[in-house]
């Protein structure tokens, strides 16, 4: 099965540079997502890891090491809009058809 | 993206009936849509699959009598849920994929049974 874990609540400054880590274990591999969801909507996408190594897309950056199973969001010039949750979610073995997600992590933005 | 879109987008219904939640994917057709619920402060989990032309598969501890799936169309996938009481107050939502891997989430149904 899988498992993910993933700490529960960050606080950072606006401006500022913020990591959020996920370690994760799984039967068959088959990437890493990294979802946004502000409280009260509908998780967005953000990312899609599959390979080692760093994706940049703007702000946002993910990373991934398949043999530690472990990744990183990595949001950058943070704006208080990027006060959300954030979701590490592994697919299940077979394909993209499941995916399991964490529990998430909560950030606060502070000015 | 791929535009998924979830009606109602909140629903208040008394104890003992049923609400009809749908889910439709806009742009693309979606042989396969997934239900979730999320209570507060905890994460999406599967209820079930939905499949066009075939029966749902729920997870396990998911009472498919309760939580109806028809997907009768390649765009449209609905989950009923009978018979509602208080603990089935969450919010519901529905995901699908459009070629990628990634899914594409409808609005989310926040259902509320006093």
């Amino acid at each position: 099965g899988q498992n993910i874990d993933q700490p529960t609540e960050m606080t950072a400054t606006e401006g500022a540079i913020v990591q959020i880590n996920c370690t994760y274990q799984t039967s068959g591999f088959n990437g890493l997502f990294w979802y946004q969801q502000h409280a009260g909507e509908a998780p967005t996408f953000l990312s899609y890891n599959v390979l080692d190594g760093l994706e940049e897309k703007g702000r946002f950056s993910s990373f991934l090491s398949r043999s530690k199973g472990y990744s990183y969001l990595l949001l950058k010039e943070l704006q208080m809009k990027d006060s959300a949750s954030y979701l590490c979610a592994v697919p299940n073995s077979g394909g993209y058809q499941k995916v399991t997600f964490g529990t998430g992590t909560k950030l606060q933005v502070i000015p | 993206g791929a535009v998924v879109s979830q009606h109602p987008s909140w629903v208040i219904c008394k104890s003992g009936t049923s609400v009809k939640i749908e889910c439709r994917s806009l742009d693309f057709q979606a042989t396969t849509m997934f239900w979730y619920r999320q209570f507060p402060k905890q994460s999406l989990m599967l209820m079930a699959t939905s499949n066009e032309g075939s029966k749902a598969t729920y997870e396990q501890g998911v009472e498919k009598d309760k939580f109806l799936i028809n997907h009768a169309s390649l765009t449209l996938s609905t989950l009923t849920v009978t018979s509602a009481h208080p603990e089935d107050s969450s919010f519901y939502i529905c995901s699908a994929r459009a070629g990628g891997p990634e899914a594409f989430f409808g609005q989310g149904t926040r259902l509320t049974v006093v």
